[in-house]
């Protein structure tokens, strides 16, 4: 089955720097890479997702990027603000999963102002 | 996205007994998930849901400890069965559009369940 490694596990980054977190995938057959912010208490929040069909996506401050050959797909948050601050999850779908998505481990990122 | 809600948010049980957790979509949906979230964790797939057919359980769960109901397209609960301290965690539910275009998944806000 699908096994999804998130890194970094926590991230540490002052106010208006950029945060870069990455995941690899071992499915080739995966093709759907969705990302989650979590916050304190809450359920996790869809905040962007890709398809395999795509290398690149942005929404004003965020953007993910995906390296099929290379099986690994990545989050980049730029201008970082103090809400960033959030467990972030990636996770994988592939096509005969019937819907059910393998996560990372978490990244905890932490705003500092 | 989908409003999802969940009661209860939070609950402290006794060990030895059970708690039914509610989900509940405001449109209709097909597929629907339950997760367990240990505390700092990532998240775990329980089972899926479907309406109209049993629920289908991931490896390392059985139905006589966590039964699930899906009564219709909207809602369904999750009993966490004869509880111990090891079962404190967050439950959480989630939906895919029936509309998506390709399997977007929406989680509910999640129970927290403390067992004592």
């Amino acid at each position: 089955g699908e096994n999804v490694e998130q890194h970094p596990s926590t991230l540490s980054v002052q106010e208006g720097d950029s945060a870069v977190i990455k995941c690899t995938y071992s499915d080739s057959a995966s093709n759907y890479f969705p990302w989650y912010k979590q916050e304190l208490g809450k359920g996790p929040q869809l905040i962007i997702d890709i398809r395999s069909n795509v290398g690149e996506k942005k929404d004003q401050r965020i953007a993910v990027t995906l390296n099929k050959t290379a099986k690994h797909f990545s989050l980049h948050i730029t201008e970082t603000q103090p809400e960033d601050s959030a467990v972030y999850f990636c996770a994988a779908l592939t096509t005969d999963s019937w819907g059910k998505l393998q996560f990372g481990a978490g990244t905890q990122v932490v705003v500092t102002p | 996205s989908a409003v999802i809600s969940q009661k209860p948010s939070r609950d402290i049980c006794q060990r030895g007994t059970s708690l039914t957790i509610q989900c509940q979509v405001d449109s209709q949906v097909t597929m629907m998930f339950w997760y367990r979230q240990q505390p700092g964790q990532s998240l775990t797939l329980i089972a899926t849901a479907n309406q109209g057919s049993e629920a289908t359980y991931e490896s390392g769960f059985v139905i006589d400890k966590f039964p699930i109901s899906r009564p219709n397209l909207t809602f369904s609960t999750l009993t966490v069965s004869n509880l111990s301290p090891e079962d404190s965690s967050i439950y959480l539910c989630s939906v895919v559009r029936p509309w998506s275009s390709y399997n977007e998944q929406f989680f509910g806000p999640g129970t927290r369940l403390t067992v004592l």
